[in-house]
């Protein structure tokens, strides 16, 4: 699977969109991208996926780059209750094994 | 969707000593995964049980010490085995492949996890 990168923190003010970033050069043509998050003390939430195309639903955005080098997650207004530590994972669709980088930890401030 | 529960929720065990963990699922699922994740730290898969054959174990993580049981579609256990303070973790299930007219896959379901100190 796709090693992803991610920042390691970002803020964002409370009803605004935010915007989190994931580099993923090294996709391969048949991984999704997808995304989870972790609130503090909580298991894991999966949150959206897609392959090519850009992914909508009532949660967030995705969207994938042409060349599906990186992606961006969006959630269009935020509030405190995303703040979390949120995973961009690379993942082959015959292949349910998630693998868990350091994610960014979005702080969503009032 | 599916609604995941474990128990014990938390406990504090004392070394050399084991502790299973329960993770009950409310509707059928076919595949089901144990997490670990230590302080401060992401995610590490443990191993994925499906029902019906032995569970697959990923790199680092051996039978002996986190025997798993998988007897149908809506129950796993994982035992620690002969813990040492360095297992103290949250230790997590999470499920694919949920039964909801057919079993629909891409969306795992994450329990809410097993706090475990050990002393």
């Amino acid at each position: 699977d796709a090693k992803t990168t991610q920042p390691t923190s970002m803020d964002c003010a409370e009803g605004r969109a935010a915007n989190l970033p994931c580099n993923h050069s090294t996709i391969s043509g048949n991984e999704y991208v997808y995304w989870y998050r972790q609130i503090h003390s909580q298991g894991p939430q999966y949150i959206i996926h897609g392959l090519k195309n850009n992914e909508t639903n009532e949660m967030a955005s995705l969207i994938i780059t042409e060349d599906r080098k990186s992606s961006t997650l969006i959630l269009p207004h935020a509030t405190l209750r995303d703040t979390a530590v949120y995973y961009c994972i690379g993942l082959e669709g015959s292949n349910y094994k998630l693998t868990f980088g350091k994610g960014t930890l979005l702080t969503v401030n009032p | 969707s599916a609604v995941i529960s474990q128990k014990p929720s938390r406990d504090i065990c004392q070394r050399g000593t084991s502790l299973t963990i329960q993770c009950q699922v409310d509707s059928q699922v076919t595949m089901m995964f144990w997490y670990r994740q230590q302080p401060g730290q992401s995610l590490t898969l443990i191993a994925t049980a499906n029902q019906g054959s032995e569970a697959t174990y990923e790199s680092g993580f051996v039978i002996d010490k986190f025997p798993i049981s998988r007897p149908n579609l809506t129950f796993s256990t994982l035992t620690v085995s002969n813990m040492s303070p360095e297992d103290s973790s949250i230790y997590l299930c999470s499920v694919d492949g949920w039964l909801a007219g057919g079993f629909a896959y891409n969306e795992q379901f994450f329990g809410p996890g097993t706090r475990l100190t050990v002393l």
